[in-house]
């Protein structure tokens, strides 16, 4: 199993861009979360899904959208990139009946 | 919903000594407490968790404790090593299909 990943490791975008960050993962997990780490504001949530379909807002939603079209796979789209999106950018997964999160490498995303 | 506070922010011990990371949550329904170690440029990973019906779990040098009266929770780390520096998060979940809440991080430094 290839576990979290996530692409691209790191982007530069200028304020007004958008893009996709990509998640997948092979483990077949029902639950799927978008984080986002700033220095001294621990990860915070911004999007997470329990299954295919299905998707809900988490703390720090505004200006991420998200899809969950397949159990693998789970992109965060930036609609217009701001540099308050500067951060470093988590997706985790969990299966049912285990707590514990597995987390990808992370998306160092600079907006300038 | 739930409100995870973690202290201190910062630790610093020398090697050999013990360190401890404490964190409270707010949301009495909360019953998994997982902690995540994350190494500097690296992803955060699972290294302990502790249910509620379990007041301390040990694993060789960590151990967590959890005192549900007062809606506390502990990490303790012996005999401390410099590649136990790293940041460590806290977080606090109902378990099932909750999402875990983080605590905004401890930086423990060990110093040789």
């Amino acid at each position: 199993n290839a576990g979290v990943t996530q692409t691209p490791k790191f982007q530069v975008l200028k304020t007004g861009q958008s893009m996709t960050l990509q998640c997948a993962q092979d483990m077949n997990h029902e639950y799927m979360s978008w984080y986002r780490q700033d220095p001294g504001m621990g990860l915070r949530l911004i999007h997470y899904s329990v299954g295919a379909g299905i998707t809900d807002q988490g703390e720090v939603p505004n200006g991420y959208n998200v899809s969950r079209s397949t159990t693998e796979d789970f992109p965060l789209r930036l609609l217009s990139a701001a540099p308050s999106q500067t951060s470093v950018y988590f997706c985790a997964s969990r299966v049912t009946g285990v707590d514990g999160y597995t987390f990808g490498s992370g998306t160092r995303l600079t907006v300038v | 919903g739930e409100n995870v506070e973690q202290h201190p922010s910062t630790l610093s011990v020398q090697e050999g000594d013990s360190a401890v990371i404490k964190c409270t949550y707010s949301d009495s329904a909360s019953n998994y407490f997982p902690w995540y170690k994350q190494e500097l440029g690296k992803r955060p990973q699972l290294i302990i968790d502790i249910r509620s019906n379990v007041g301390e779990k040990k694993d060789q040098r960590i151990a967590v404790t959890l005192n549900k009266t007062a809606k506390h929770f502990s990490l303790h780390i012996t005999e401390t090593q410099p590649e136990d520096s790293a940041v460590y998060f806290c977080a606090a979940s109902r378990g099932g299909s909750y999402i875990p809440t983080f605590g905004r991080g401890t930086s423990l430094i060990v110093h040789p």
